[in-house]
This record gives C-alpha cells, sequence and structure tokens, in this order.
C-alpha cells in the first residue's frame, strides 16, 4: 500500500515563527505536491516537484517555500507563519506513469 | 481563477436515491478528468477517472459522464448509502498538477 505520512497532524503557531511540514512517502514517487485546503476554495496548489532539488510553483506560492534534499521527502516552510495561513495542509506523490495523487492525512495548522 | 468549477456545494440525498455532482472547466488542453472521495480526517483519495476521448465510465455504483464540447463532467451515484456520505472533488490535470474544484459535501441520510 502506498504511504504518504505527515510529520504532524495538529500544530499550533505564533505569528511570525519559522514552521516546517514534512512530507514523507514510500512509493518512490518523482512528484510531490503541498495543497492547502480551505472550506469552499477546494485544493489549492502551494508548490509541487518532479525530481530531488527541483520545484515548481503552484497557484498560490506567496508567503511559503519548500525543499526537496530526498527524493522521498518533502518539505513545507512557512518562512514568518501569519493568521492567513491557518488552513488544513495537505501532501501527495504520484509517479511519472501513473495518474493517480495519493494523499496524506492532511496537518491542521492554527496560527495565532 | 477558479479554472474547474464545481456544483453544487452541498447536497443531501435519501438512501438509495442518486448523488449528481457537476463540473465546468475552461481550458481545453486539461486531457484527465478524476473525482476524488475524501472522509473526514483523511486526505481524498482517488474515486473513479475519466479521459476525454470516452463520454462515460462506470465503476461499480459510480459513473462519470463526460461532454467534451460543453467542458462539463459529472459524478453520478447510484443507490447511495450512509457510507457514501464524504466530500467529493473532481479535478482537472494540466501538464502533471491537478487543478481541483471547490468540493461537495454529501451527505445520504437513512
Amino acid at each position: 500500500d502506498v504511504k504518504v505520512t505527515q510529520s504532524s497532524r495538529y500544530l499550533v503557531k505564533r505569528t511570525g515563527e519559522k514552521v516546517f511540514l514534512e512530507c514523507v512517502q514510500d512509493m518512490d514517487h518523482e512528484n510531490m505536491f503541498w495543497y492547502r485546503q480551505d472550506p469552499g476554495l477546494g485544493l489549492r496548489l502551494i508548490y509541487f516537484s518532479y525530481d530531488v532539488k527541483m520545484k515548481e510553483k503552484g497557484d498560490i506560492p506567496e508567503g511559503y517555500s519548500v525543499s526537496r534534499e530526498k527524493k522521498e521527502r518533502f518539505s513545507l516552510i512557512l518562512e514568518s507563519a501569519s493568521t492567513n495561513q491557518t488552513s488544513m495542509y495537505l501532501c501527495a506523490s504520484s509517479g511519472t506513469t501513473d495518474n493517480e495523487q495519493f494523499f496524506g492525512p492532511g496537518t491542521r495548522l492554527t496560527v495565532l | 481563477q477558479q479554472q474547474v468549477k464545481q456544483s453544487p456545494q452541498s447536497l443531501i440525498v435519501q438512501k438509495g436515491g442518486i448523488s449528481i455532482i457537476n463540473c465546468a472547466y475552461e481550458n481545453t488542453a486539461f486531457d484527465y478528468f478524476p473525482w476524488y472521495q475524501q472522509f473526514p480526517g483523511k486526505g481524498p483519495a482517488l474515486l473513479i477517472a475519466i479521459r476525454p476521448d470516452v463520454s462515460e465510465k462506470k465503476e461499480g455504483r459510480f459513473t462519470i459522464s463526460f461532454n467534451k464540447s460543453a467542458k462539463q463532467f459529472s459524478l453520478h451515484i447510484m443507490d447511495s448509502q450512509p457510507g457514501d456520505s464524504a466530500t467529493y472533488f473532481c479535478a482537472a490535470r494540466g501538464g502533471n498538477k491537478l487543478t481541483f474544484g471547490t468540493g461537495t459535501q454529501l451527505k445520504v441520510e437513512l
């Protein structure tokens, strides 16, 4: 079974803190994705990566950065957390030949 | 910009009824149209998907209808069950990215 794990299910941070969200997949997938999910807005793509050390901006990259030093791990970084970044963050991965994205359980981040 | 529009936002259906969720897209370069199902506390999971060269795909009680000329596709859940209560997202693929709709919260009542 494909497994995508995220480092935390719930996280509470203060405004201005640096926040790291970690995602690990065990299927040797080339592609990895970070989304945020907000009520009424669906899933919006923040960043994605199609190879180690490669990254591309998604639809809403402002205020975020990412790091992919190893194939199985993709990190989302909030350099200076703000209250409008309170959201559910979902990581996903997919291979190059199949279309299906496999999602982790999500991290619910609250920024106070 | 919202490239994939999904409706309705929420839906209540009686057990045994048909649930219908609609999506419309703008980008004619989209080449793959999946539907994802999400239960509370879980990440979305692929339910069923279709390519634009096919007008319909059926898997068990779930059917996708695809209208390429109208740039619309829909999910039909036949004989809806309480266990189908979840949030459903349509999506469209361009390149190696998926663009998701805003989601439909389905509740199937006894």
